[in-house]
């Protein structure tokens, strides 16, 4: 199975920083990876697929890269509504896990 | 619009058996697998398996293996979770998620979940 160690775990920030959070899937996942946000309580809402591509209605201050086997996931000028649990998925081959999480806090 | 909607909350004994439906709306359903991803108090998402409505083939993890039925009705537009011999740590919410695009692996839309609890 493909593993994907998300980093770090946690992360703590202020309104208008510029944040990173880092994917690595454990074989190379061509841009089979994909970003999602979890607010408490909620599903999931898929901001970045394959790799670097933004989902319609998702600001342009999150941006995604990376292929093979390293994924960035990069938050400009976090807003309030930015703090949430983040996670990454590579779906090149099943199971397709996702990474552990990282939640973003104030 | 793409709607998913799930069915109710449920409690099980150690042992038993759950099925919970999601209901979709919006989309022509067999376009487009369905993933069922789980979240157990406090962790993260676990990725649980997936099925395609138009052939019914599935897909799963193995962990789940003869555990994890998944299925589907094209005539009411819904597909189905069961998992067999729950234990308590099966305790999660669970969520359906539909994929973005016929050939976009991620999910885009997904299901309000369903709280399972597994206690004696």
């Amino acid at each position: 199975d493909i593993q994907v160690t998300q980093s770090p775990s946690s992360l703590s920030a202020s309104v208008g920083d510029r944040v990173t959070i880092t994917c690595r899937a454990s074989q190379r996942v061509n841009t089979y990876v994909h970003w999602y946000q979890q607010q408490p309580g909620k599903a999931p809402r898929l901001l970045v697929y394959a790799g670097s591509n933004l989902e319609s209605g998702v600001p342009s201050r999150f941006s995604g890269s990376g292929s093979g086997t390293d994924f960035t996931l990069t938050i400009n000028s976090l807003q309030p509504e930015d703090f949430a649990t983040y996670y990454c998925q590579q779906t090149y081959r099943a199971p397709f896990a996702f990474g552990q999480g990282t939640k973003l806090d104030i | 619009q793409v709607q998913l909607v799930q069915s109710g909350a449920e409690v099980r004994m150690p042992g038993a058996s759950v099925k919970i439906s999601c209901k979709t709306s919006g989309y022509t359903f067999t376009s487009y697998d369905i993933n069922w991803v789980r979240q157990a108090p406090g962790q993260g998402l676990e990725w649980m398996g997936w099925t395609n409505p138009n052939s019914n083939t599935p897909g799963f993890a193995q962990k789940f293996q003869g555990r994890l039925t998944m299925t589907r009705d094209t005539s009411i537009r819904t597909a189905y979770m069961e998992l067999t011999d729950l234990r308590p740590d099966d305790t999660a919410v669970y969520y359906c998620a539909r994929r973005r695009s016929p050939d976009s692996s991620s999910s885009l839309f997904w299901g309000q979940g369903t709280q399972v609890i597994v206690s004696s």
